[in-house]
């Protein structure tokens, strides 16, 4: 596609319920990388692909937090059990390559827990 | 829609002068820097970036600055417009990963 595509816009959830955020990166990019942005802050690393492989899971937060990227496109960040902390802007941007290169990012998903 | 930054630093300048915004680093591996402007409802959007064996780096009406020694990284914008009030933030990343890491973030906020 044209961007890195973030789906739903706006998520809404209940306190416990598991949520499922999607990025559709840019055709042919190969590395995808999930960050997550609160208000008045810069983005914050949660984990990145290399194709399909997870490289860096080391910025999810705790273990309700996974994410995979099958078939080296379309990831989806999961939240499992999700708690008002969870409520964030969660951003996703892919990159041509694996070598520092420069990243693009989507609209985002605006996440809230009530 | 979303607000991006509400509490950070704020620099105001007048329309037509130039912008200087900075930032500091403390990863001295740091060996690629990205600078990027955030709309308010909107992802960063690339501005420029610079590698560590350069100190300079200039773009259409920005300039990037690496100072190494001190770990600085500035961002300047010429001839200030309406269009650049947005937040800007640094971000860093080394051979050793490729986790960028975000700085703070400063708003930019231009006076007619």
């Amino acid at each position: 596609g044209a961007g890195v595509s973030q789906s739903p816009r706006y998520k809404v959830t209940k306190r416990g319920q598991d949520v499922a955020l999607r990025c559709d990166p840019i055709s042919g990019h190969v590395s995808l990388y999930w960050y997550r942005q609160a208000l008045g802050q810069g983005p914050e690393f949660l984990t990145y692909f290399n194709y399909e492989a997870q490289q860096d899971k080391s910025g999810l937060p705790n273990d309700r937090f996974s994410a995979e990227r099958p078939e080296g496109s379309i990831s989806t960040l999961t939240i499992q059990r999700t708690e008002q902390r969870d409520s964030a802007m969660y951003r996703c941007a892919s990159s041509l390559d694996s070598a520092n290169e420069k990243l693009f990012f989507g609209s985002g998903t605006q996440l809230s827990v009530l | 829609g979303e607000s991006v930054g509400l509490h950070l630093p704020t620099l105001s300048v007048q329309e037509g002068d130039n912008s200087i915004i900075n930032c500091a680093y403390s990863n001295s591996a740091s060996d690629y820097f990205i600078w990027y402007k955030q709309e308010s409802g909107k992802g960063p959007q690339f501005i420029i970036d610079i590698r560590s064996n350069m100190d300079k780096r200039q773009g259409q009406r920005v300039t990037v600055l690496l100072n190494k020694t001190v770990k600085h990284l500035s961002l300047q914008i010429a001839a200030t417009q309406p269009g650049d009030s947005a937040v800007y933030f640094c971000a860093e990343t080394d051979n050793y990963g490729q986790n960028f890491v975000f700085g703070p973030g400063t708003r930019l906020s231009v006076l007619p």
